[in-house]
């Protein structure tokens, strides 16, 4: 299994959107419903931010947004914050109870 | 409070063992995978394989299979993650982290716990 192909890093200013893409193959990503976008700040564990591709768990803010297209999902994070400096991971499930993991994204606040 | 606690930070030597423990409360442990995860030093995620606290069922990722061996104790609500023969390149952060699923199915991973960070170095 290869990882998940994330761009190593994107930038916004605050209040901007931006979108983080995904790309899998047909053996994942294009194959299930089942992507998920994990934050992680620096020395901290990471954070379920979207999973099955557009749901958010209780407490995220409705700044987070997943979708799906094919064989690669993006995460868009709307209304920039501060706060939202951290890395971001996917996540896809891979069939016979296997996952794979994005390299993943370095968000810059400028 | 779903909750995973993870054993503290540990230093090896190479070739030697070790055993790292995570935790869980305030769900049914029985009814949920625990997955572990491995981060090296500046790294991205990598995950290395699950276990069914219920019967122990385990699959490993490719990369990790004959190098780690996963385990729980359904007494102690506790997973376990352990080396029989730690090198260097064993050096990383390791998460453990709750995966909801059904069947063969994973939908997500859910909680995590805070990490134990294992150095190995002579």
């Amino acid at each position: 299994q290869s990882a998940l192909t994330q761009p190593a890093s994107v930038s916004g200013s605050p209040g901007q959107s931006i979108t983080i893409s995904c790309t899998g193959t047909s053996s994942d990503v294009g194959s299930y419903n089942l992507v998920s976008w994990f934050q992680q700040h620096p020395g901290k564990a990471p954070k379920l931010m979207i999973y099955e591709v557009t749901k958010r768990p209780s407490g995220i803010s409705n700044r987070f947004s997943g979708s799906k297209s094919g064989n690669t999902a993006s995460l868009t994070i709307s209304g920039l914050q501060a706060e939202d400096e951290a890395d971001y991971y996917c996540w896809s499930y891979a069939g016979s109870r296997t996952v794979v993991f994005g390299g993943g994204t370095k968000l810059t606040v400028l | 409070e779903v909750q995973l606690v993870q054993s503290g930070a540990e230093v090896k030597k190479p070739g030697q063992s070790l055993k790292i423990s995570c935790e869980a409360s305030g769900y049914s442990f029985t009814s949920y995978w625990i997955a572990w995860v491995r981060q090296m030093p500046g790294k991205h995620l990598e995950w290395m394989g699950i276990i069914y606290p219920g019967d122990s069922d385990t699959t490993y990722s490719p990369s990790f299979q004959g190098q780690v061996t996963m385990s729980a104790d359904r007494s102690i609500n506790t997973a376990y993650l352990q080396w029989s023969d730690l090198k260097a390149s064993d050096t990383a952060m390791y998460y453990c982290a709750r995966g909801d699923g059904s069947g063969t199915y994973l939908y997500s991973f859910d909680y995590w716990g805070q990490g134990t960070l294992v150095t190995v170095s002579s």
